[in-house]
C-alpha cells in the first residue's frame, strides 16, 4: 500500500514569502500526484495534477515539480488567501486507488 | 454547470447502516471517462477516498473498507449512491460527492456517529 508523507507538518511565514512543501511517497507514483488546497469549512479544491499542471483558475504563484516519490509544491510570494492546509494525493495505484497524504497547514507568522 | 449535491442523515447509530445519495446536474453518467465518488474527511483528519463508479458501471473502492461500501448509480435520475455498514463512532466525518475526472466537489455532508 502506498503512504504519503507530508513535510513539514506547520509552515509558519508571512505574506510575501516563499512556501516549499514536500510531499513523499512510499513507492513510485510516476507523475501521478496531485496538489490541494484546503480552507476551513470547504472541499477541498485542486490546485496542481500531474505532478507539476496548474488546474483552471490556479494563479500562477503555485506550482508542483518532482516525479517518482519525492514532489514539491512551491508557493511564491505568499498572498494572505494561501495561508491554508495543503494535500497531496496519489493517483497512481489500483488499489489503494486516491490515497491522501497527512497534510501541511500553511499559517501566518 | 456541473455541480453534485449529499443527502443523507445528520446522525446515526453505531453498528447502523449509512445511506448517502449525490445528486448531481450539468453532466451525464453515461458519457465515457465520467466517474462520480466518494471522499470523507474525520473532523481535523486528512480526507480519505472511499469509493468510485464510472460511467461504464465499472467501480471501485477502498481496500480498507471494501467490505462496508456499495456505490450504486442511477443514470436516469442522475444520482450516486453510497452505502456503508456498521457505522461506528470512527466513521463520524464530512462526507464529499465528486467527480473525480474533473475534480468537481460538493459541499460536503457532516455524518456523526453517535448512539
Amino acid at each position: 500500500e502506498i503512504v504519503l508523507t507530508q513535510s513539514p507538518a506547520t509552515l509558519s511565514l508571512s505574506p510575501g514569502e516563499t512556501a516549499t512543501l514536500s510531499c513523499r511517497a512510499s513507492q513510485s507514483v510516476s507523475i501521478y500526484l496531485a496538489w490541494y488546497q484546503q480552507k476551513p469549512g470547504l472541499a477541498p479544491r485542486l490546485l496542481i495534477y500531474d505532478a507539476s499542471n496548474r488546474a483552471t483558475g490556479i494563479p500562477a504563484r503555485f506550482s508542483g515539480s518532482g516525479s517518482g516519490t519525492d514532489f514539491t509544491l512551491t508557493i511564491s510570494s505568499l498572498e494572505p488567501e494561501d495561508f491554508a492546509v495543503y494535500y497531496c494525493q496519489q493517483r497512481s495505484h489500483w488499489p489503494p486507488g486516491f490515497t491522501f497524504g497527512p497534510g501541511t497547514k500553511v499559517d501566518i507568522k | 454547470q456541473i455541480t453534485l449535491k449529499e443527502s443523507g442523515p445528520t446522525l446515526v447509530k453505531p453498528t447502523q447502516t449509512l445511506t448517502l445519495t449525490c445528486t448531481f446536474s450539468g453532466f451525464s453518467l453515461r458519457t465515457s471517462g465520467v466517474g462520480v465518488g466518494w471522499i470523507r474527511q474525520p473532523p481535523g483528519k486528512a480526507p480519505e477516498w472511499l469509493a468510485l463508479i464510472f460511467w461504464d458501471d465499472d467501480k471501485r473502492y477502498s481496500p480498507s473498507l471494501q467490505s462496508r461500501l456499495t456505490i450504486t448509480k442511477d443514470t436516469s435520475n442522475n444520482q450516486v449512491v453510497l452505502i456503508m455498514t456498521n457505522m461506528d463512532p470512527v466513521d463520524t466525518g464530512t462526507y464529499y460527492c465528486w467527480r473525480s475526472d474533473l475534480d468537481h466537489w460538493g459541499q460536503g455532508t457532516l455524518v456523526t456517529v453517535s448512539s
